[in-house]
């Protein structure tokens, strides 16, 4: 079985300033690590995914998580954010070669940009 | 090119009742997943199809069907509806199986009274 926490309900930001979300996994197996975005009304969108290889990822809309293994995180980064960004973030992990079927995700992290 | 398309944007429906969502994937996308997304939490996997056959489903109960049509568009069918099926529901289509590029419609929400 895995899970996803995501200690971070709301992350209120100002506009222009970094921001990390946190995300911690449990798994008894190796994973695969993603984030999604949910702008309001609409869908979820991947911003990156991380598989295999290089344990930094870098995703859309100047995003990147680093795949922490040790401490089983996931965490994603925005050097400087912008009002654009307003949405809801999820992480999500799955098990190598299950396609969708194990995808589970967080309960996600409401990011607020504060002009 | 157009995206994940969804319909009804919104429904209403009365315990006990069926309902039906429907979904049109991305052009050439021959796999559909389902996800339940009750507010406040994170979207909970239901099914998915690839190929008109059912290929993974997740933890629900049979109330809960589904199927794909030779154009690869998809239905979820939910009969006796409870007031905990109240939620956001979303489609996502893929190339294959195992292609972790979804794309997302923008979801159904159903309010059931």
């Amino acid at each position: 079985a895995q899970s996803v926490t995501q200690l971070d309900s709301q992350v209120p930001v100002f506009e222009e300033a970094p921001v990390e979300l946190r995300c911690n996994y449990s798994s008894s197996v190796s994973v695969y690590l993603f984030w999604y975005v949910q702008y309001p009304n609409q869908g979820l969108q991947l911003l990156l995914k991380y598989l295999s290889g290089s344990t930094l990822v870098k995703g859309i809309n100047g995003f990147e998580a680093e795949f922490n293994k040790s401490q089983t995180s996931f965490h994603l980064r925005k050097p400087s954010v912008h009002i654009s960004d307003t949405a809801e973030y999820f992480c999500a992990v799955s098990p190598p070669n299950f396609g969708n079927e194990k995808l589970t995700f967080g309960t996600g992290t409401r990011l607020t940009i504060i002009p | 090119d157009a995206g994940v398309t969804q319909s009804p944007t919104h429904l209403i429906k009365t315990r006990g009742q069926q309902v039906t969502l429907r979904c049109s994937p991305i052009s050439g996308h021959k796999s559909v997943s389902w996800y339940q997304q009750v507010l406040g939490q994170g979207p909970q996997f239901i099914f998915q199809y690839y190929e008109k056959e059912e290929r993974g489903r997740g933890n629900f109960p049979d109330r809960f069907s589904a199927r794909q049509f030779p154009n690869y568009s998809s239905e979820l069918n939910v009969n006796a509806l409870l007031l905990g099926d109240s939620a956001l529901y979303l489609c996502a289509s893929s190339l294959g199986t195992l292609d972790y590029e979804q794309y997302f419609g923008p979801g159904t929400r159903l309010t059931v009274t």
